[in-house]
């Protein structure tokens, strides 16, 4: 079956931890997301990647860091940086143009206390 | 960031009505709109892309319209049913290269009474 696995579903850290959320696509798609919701609010971008090997910072891209070594990984790693982390956390795939639709994961409810 | 508006924000329908909600865009710099539904404890999934001005999409019950000169869009939902319920939502693209230009509204929910 082609998708997007995100892991874990969810995610309990302690404030000043470190934390990494994966996610993988076998859809052969170019580009990869992040996105970030809150209540009331729409997704928001958090880095986005159109290759390998590169990679963009998003609208909120304080506080977080990712890499793309392969095409079909896109990890989002948390940091300590980022204020206020609890969210959830939905990662996207697509092929490169705007009018391309992306297709999602499942997400990571993250909560740190 | 671009202003992308939804409304209304939620809605209640009987089963068999037929509903319809409203995207607003700025529609300077347009290059495509995008509508999404996404399912409780599910993914987003595309329903439609469309780029044309007047353009029209079908799927289903579900259709939408694109007015980009006036920068909204309509999604409509004929005789809806339990499983229509969901929140929906659309994104405006304002470039070719989608990757850092997809700025989502908050959606509009959609909760259909059986």
């Amino acid at each position: 079956d082609g998708g997007i696995t995100q892991s874990p579903k969810y995610l309990f850290r302690k404030e000043g931890q470190n934390v990494t959320l994966s996610c993988e696509q076998n859809l052969n798609h170019d580009a990869m997301y992040w996105y970030r919701q809150d209540p009331g609010q729409g997704l928001r971008l958090i880095y986005y990647s159109q290759i390998v090997n590169d990679f963009q910072k998003g609208d909120i891209a304080e506080g977080y860091s990712v890499s793309r070594e392969k095409k079909e990984s896109f990890p989002l790693t948390v940091t300590s940086a980022q204020k206020n982390p609890t969210a959830f956390y939905l990662c996207a795939s697509s092929m490169v143009g705007g009018s391309d639709e992306q297709y999602f994961g499942p997400g990571t409810r993250l909560t740190v206390t | 960031i671009l202003n992308v508006e939804q409304s209304p924000q939620s809605l209640h329908v009987q089963e068999g009505d037929s509903t319809n909600f409203t995207c607003s865009f700025p529609s300077s710099n347009f290059y495509a709109l995008h509508w999404y539904r996404w399912e409780t404890a599910k993914s987003p999934e595309a329903l439609f892309v469309m780029t044309l001005n007047g353009d029209e999409k079908k799927k289903g019950r579900i259709s939408a319209t694109l007015n980009t000169k006036e920068g909204y869009s309509y999604l409509y939902i004929k005789g809806s049913q339990p499983e229509d319920s969901a929140t929906y939502l659309c994104a405006s693209c304002t470039g070719q290269t989608g990757a850092n230009n997809l700025f989502f509204g908050t959606g509009t929910r959609l909760t259909v009474i059986p």
